[in-house]
């Protein structure tokens, strides 16, 4: 158990819909990462927030966007779904944003868009 | 941009030493990871090597980093069916500004008794 929670562990929808995945990063750790793991794509970085600013981004589509709370747990939205959506997506934390700082993931949430 | 390149497949049987290779391609690639991934479950990271090394040593793990070549591996000494699984290499560098890591395609480890 790597201490990060994600909330829901699965999910169903429609396309064109819109959901919302939850993160919870170990205690005492201040940065949170999104990643989406797909047959098509792999594994593939989302965004980074520290602190609750954002402070970096990688492939994430405008659909998406994702927020970090005052309490340090990050949320991903994800609207207009499409098919392609469907993933599994990550969530890790670290202590720091510092690039020495080992990730722990969570046990992700799979989102499936019929 | 960055790219991380795995083996899609391997098979050993129990008690043998598994290999699994991976080749990147930025030069500024600082720290280097291999993570695990059963059925089902997220990624577990199993260990990590700076680029100053050349090998690490964990246990049954074995990281040998060829920089000159950005090959790195992974070493499985006595490999038992529980780490039937798939592996992720990833990099982490100066040119992604050390926020992401670029993973692999994953290679899939299957023990058989």
């Amino acid at each position: 158990d790597s201490g990060v929670t994600q909330t829901p562990k699965h999910l169903i929808t429609a396309t064109g819909q819109r959901v919302t995945l939850r993160c919870s990063p170990r205690s005492g750790d201040l940065s949170v990462y999104w990643y989406q793991q797909s047959l098509d794509q792999g594994l593939q970085f989302l965004i980074q927030y520290y602190n609750g600013e954002e402070r970096a981004k990688g492939n994430i589509l405008e659909r998406f966007s994702a927020q970090q709370f005052p309490d340090l747990h990050s949320e991903l939205n994800l609207s207009s779904l499409e098919l392609g959506d469907s993933a599994l997506y990550f969530c890790a934390s670290s202590v720091s944003g510092r690039g020495d700082n080992e990730q722990f993931f969570g046990p992700g949430t799979r989102l499936t868009v019929l | 941009g960055e790219d991380v390149e795995q083996s899609l497949f391997l098979s050993v049987r129990e008690g043998d030493s598994s290999v699994i290779n991976c080749t990147y391609t930025d030069s500024s690639s600082t720290y280097l990871y291999w993570y695990k991934q059963e059925p089902g479950a997220g990624l577990q990271l199993l260990t990590y090597i700076f680029s100053n090394m050349d090998m690490k040593q964990d246990q049954r793990l074995t990281v040998l980093l060829n920089k000159k070549d950005k090959h790195l591996s992974l070493r499985i000494a006595d490999t038992q069916t529980g780490d039937s699984a798939i592996y992720f290499c990833a990099e982490r560098g100066q040119n992604t500004g050390f926020q992401k890591l670029v993973f692999g395609t994953g290679t899939r480890l299957l023990v058989s008794p």
